[in-house]
């Protein structure tokens, strides 16, 4: 079963921490994605790359970077976490061609900072 | 930028009657309009999707329909069942999703039995 996994469900930082975000694909696709979901604004892009150390900027790039090192792997970092980054953050992977199959999400990470 | 809104944000129906969730977006280029189901716990998953050179798909109980000239698109939900009720979200892009999806805020489907 082809899967997007993020390495911890729920977590726990405090404010000025340095959190590191971790998503892993096996489906050898070459788009990865974070996204952050808060209730009643949707999912909001934050970063995506086509390629191993590419990344582009979503509609909400500040407080984060992304670094992707390799294919299958594509890391969210916040430089120095802060309350208002307390949030639910999704991974997705996509084909070259998304329309054909979509975007695979992970389950999400939960975090909340103190 | 793309800008997408989703209406109604919750809708509460009986077993067996028929939704409709709404969508506008408001970048004419878009040409991709995909819907995701989200179940409790679990991250978003693609139910049913349209490309711009078509005006209705139709997957069993569920269909898309887009309106390119008003820009609108809608997700309908025919003979609904309890396994319905989850949170769905419509997108739009212009790269077939190749750089990113514009979603809506999302809609809770809740079915009464």
């Amino acid at each position: 079963d082809v899967k997007v996994t993020q390495s911890s469900r729920y977590l726990v930082k405090r404010t000025g921490e340095k959190v590191f975000l971790e998503c892993v694909q096996d489906m050898d696709h070459e788009n990865m994605f974070w996204y952050r979901q808060d209730p009643g604004l949707g999912l909001r892009l934050i970063y995506f790359s086509y390629d191993v150390k590419m990344k582009e900027k979503g509609d909400i790039p500040e407080g984060y970077s992304v670094s992707r090192e390799k294919k299958e792997r594509f890391s969210l970092i916040l430089e120095s976490a802060s309350t208002n980054q307390t949030s639910m953050y999704l991974c997705a992977s996509s084909s070259l061609t998304a329309t054909i199959y979509g975007y695979t999400f992970g389950s999400g990470t939960r975090l909340t900072v103190v | 930028g793309e800008n997408v809104e989703q209406h109604p944000s919750t809708l509460s129906v009986q077993e067996g009657d028929s939704a409709v969730i709404k969508c506008t977006y408001s970048d004419s280029a878009s040409n991709y309009f995909p819907w995701y189901k989200q179940e409790l716990g679990k991250g978003p998953q693609l139910i049913i999707d349209i490309r711009s050179n078509v005006g209705e798909k139709k997957d069993q109980r569920i269909a898309v329909t887009l309106n390119k000239t008003a820009k609108h698109f809608s997700l309908h939900i025919t003979e609904t069942q309890p396994e319905d009720s989850a949170v769905y979200f419509c997108a739009a892009s212009n790269r077939g999703g190749a750089d990113g999806l514009t979603f809506g805020k999302g809609t809770h489907l809740i079915i009464q039995p």
